[in-house]
C-alpha cells in the first residue's frame, strides 16, 4: 500500500526566504505527483502538478520530481505571508482518482 | 469557490441521522467524498465514477454515498459517533479513470457529534 510522508512537518521562514517542502513516496510505479495547498478553514487547492523526472516552474513555485529516489519537493521563491498554509502532497499510484494518496501535510508560517 | 457547492456548512449532531449534500457545476465526471479529521489530511471515503461507487472499505457502514445524478452528491449518516467528528469535503474530477486526476474541492462541511 502507498505510504507517503511528508517533510518538515512544520516551518517557519521569514518573508522573502525560499521554502523547501519535501515528499517521500513508496510505490516506484507512482505516476503523478502534485502539491495542494490548504489555507485554515478552507478547502484544499491544487498547486502544481508533475508526470516526469525533472523540474516544472510556475511563477514563484517550483517542483522537482526524482522518481529513482522516491521524492519529490516543492520550492517557493520570495515567500510571502499569504503562503502560510497547510501543503499536502498527492501521489497517484495508477489510473482513478481513488488512487491518490495524501502526505500528512507541512504546516508552513511566512513571518512578516 | 462556487463551483462545488456543499450544504450545509456546519452540522452539531446528537445520534442522529443527517444527510450531507453537494453539487457541482464543472461538468466532471467523477465525484468524491472526503474525510479530514484534526490535523491530518483528507482521506477518501467514495468515489463516484459515471455513477459507479469506489468505496474504502475501512469507512464504517452508517456512511451511505448516494449520486442522484453526474452534478450531484450525497452522504447519508446514520446514528453518528463521535469518531465521525470531521471536516467532509465534497470533490470532483473530470473523469475518475486518468492517473493525472486534478482533485476540485468544495468549501467542506464541519461536522461536530456531541
Amino acid at each position: 500500500q502507498q505510504k507517503v510522508q511528508q517533510s518538515p512537518e512544520s516551518l517557519i521562514v521569514p518573508e522573502g526566504a525560499m521554502t523547501s517542502l519535501n515528499c517521500t513516496f513508496s510505490d516506484s510505479a507512482s505516476q503523478y505527483f502534485a502539491w495542494y495547498r490548504q489555507h485554515s478553514g478552507k478547502a484544499p487547492k491544487a498547486l502544481m502538478s508533475i508526470f516526469s523526472n525533472g523540474e516544472k516552474e510556475e511563477g514563484r513555485f517550483t517542483i522537482h520530481l526524482n522518481k529513482a529516489s522516491l521524492h519529490f519537493s516543492l520550492h517557493i521563491r520570495d515567500s510571502q505571508p499569504s503562503d502560510s498554509a497547510l501543503y499536502l502532497c498527492a501521489v497517484s499510484s495508477g489510473t482513478g482518482g481513488y488512487k491518490v494518496v495524501f502526505g500528512s501535510g507541512t504546516r508552513l508560517l511566512v513571518s512578516p | 469557490n462556487t463551483k462545488i457547492t456543499q450544504s450545509p456548512r456546519y452540522l452539531i449532531l446528537g445520534r442522529a441521522n443527517k444527510s450531507l449534500e453537494c453539487e457541482q457545476h464543472l461538468g466532471h465526471n467523477a465525484m468524491y467524498w472526503y474525510k479530514q479529521s484534526a490535523e491530518k489530511p483528507p482521506e477518501l471515503m467514495f468515489l463516484y465514477n459515471l455513477k459507479q461507487l469506489i468505496r474504502n472499505e475501512t469507512v464504517p457502514s452508517r456512511f451511505i454515498p448516494e449520486c442522484p445524478d453526474s452534478s450531484k452528491l450525497l452522504l447519508h449518516i446514520s446514528a453518528v459517533d463521535p469518531e465521525d467528528s470531521a471536516v467532509y469535503f465534497c470533490a470532483s474530477s473530470l473523469s475518475g479513470t486518468d492517473s493525472n486526476e486534478r482533485l476540485f474541492f468544495g468549501h467542506g462541511t464541519k461536522l461536530s457529534v456531541l
